[in-house]
C-alpha cells in the first residue's frame, strides 16, 4: 500500500504540457524529505529523471522539471514527445515505515 | 562503472524456497544501501527494503515484513533476496537498485532484474 498517491493517467498532445503530482504526508514529503522521480519504460529498468525535488541527471532533457511544497510534490513535462509516453514514479523516504523508501502509485502518461 | 547484475529467471512451483542474487562492481559495495523493488504483472513499483552492506543494517517495508529475508555477502559484493515458502502471488519482476548516498536518497544504478514465476 504507498502512501505517495499520484494520478493513474494523463494524457497530451505532442508539444502540449503535462503535470503529474505526487501526494504524501508528514512522515515523508512534508517532514522534508527528497522527492525523486523515474520513468519506466516496459521491458527495461527505471531511469532517474529528477532527484533532490528538482535537480535533473547529466542527459536528462530540460523539458522535464520538477518540483517540491508542504506534502506534495509535482513533475512538469514541457513540450511532450511520443517517446516520453511511460509509466512515472514519484519516489522519497518515508521515517514511519519501519525507516525505508517508498514509491508513488505510478501514473501512465499517453502521447495522444 | 557501477553495475548491478542480477541472477537470472526462475520458474519455482509453490511452497518452493528461492534466493535470488544481485552482484556489484565498479564501487565499494560495503558503502551504500542497496534494495529491493517488486513490480508484479501489470502492477506498479513497491519497495520491498532495504540493507547496508557494511553492517548489514536492514530495513523492511511494513508490506513485506516477515515474507521475505533481504541480505548480502560484503566479502563477494552480493546482495539477496529470500523466500522459504513462495506463493503464487510472488510472481513478480524484481530489481536490485543502489541508493546514491545516504538511506533518503534516489536510486543512482538499477539491476536488469530478475524474472520470477511462481506456478504449479
Amino acid at each position: 500500500q504507498s502512501v505517495l498517491t499520484q494520478p493513474p493517467s494523463v494524457s497530451g498532445a505532442p508539444g502540449q504540457r503535462v503535470t503529474i503530482s505526487c501526494t504524501g504526508s508528514s512522515s515523508n514529503i512534508g517532514a522534508g524529505y527528497d522527492v525523486h522521480w523515474y520513468q519506466h519504460l516496459p521491458g527495461t529498468a527505471p531511469k532517474v529523471l529528477i532527484y533532490g525535488n528538482s535537480n535533473r541527471p547529466t542527459g536528462v532533457p530540460d523539458r522535464f522539471s520538477g518540483s517540491k511544497s508542504g506534502t506534495s510534490a509535482s513533475l512538469a513535462i514541457s513540450g511532450l514527445q511520443a517517446e516520453d509516453e511511460a509509466d512515472y514514479y514519484c519516489q522519497s523516504y518515508d521515517s514511519s515505515l519501519s525507516g525505508t523508501q517508498v514509491f508513488g502509485t505510478g501514473t501512465k502518461v499517453t502521447v495522444l | 562503472e557501477v553495475q548491478l547484475v542480477q541472477s537470472g529467471a526462475e520458474v519455482k512451483k509453490p511452497g518452493e524456497s528461492l534466493k535470488i542474487s544481485c552482484k556489484g562492481s565498479g564501487y565499494s559495495f560495503s558503502s551504500y544501501w542497496i534494495g529491493w523493488v517488486r513490480q508484479m504483472p501489470g502492477k506498479g513499483l513497491e519497495w520491498m527494503g532495504i540493507i547496508y552492506p557494511g553492517d548489514s543494517d536492514t530495513r523492511n517495508s511494513p508490506s513485506f515484513q516477515g515474507q521475505v529475508t533481504i541480505s548480502a555477502a560484503k566479502s563477494i559484493s552480493t546482495a539477496y533476496l529470500q523466500w522459504s515458502s513462495l506463493k503464487a502471488s510472488d510472481t513478480a519482476m524484481y530489481y536490485c537498485a543502489r541508493l546514491g548516498s545516504g538511506v533518503a536518497s534516489y536510486i543512482d544504478s538499477w539491476g536488469q532484474g530478475t524474472l520470477v514465476t511462481v506456478s504449479s
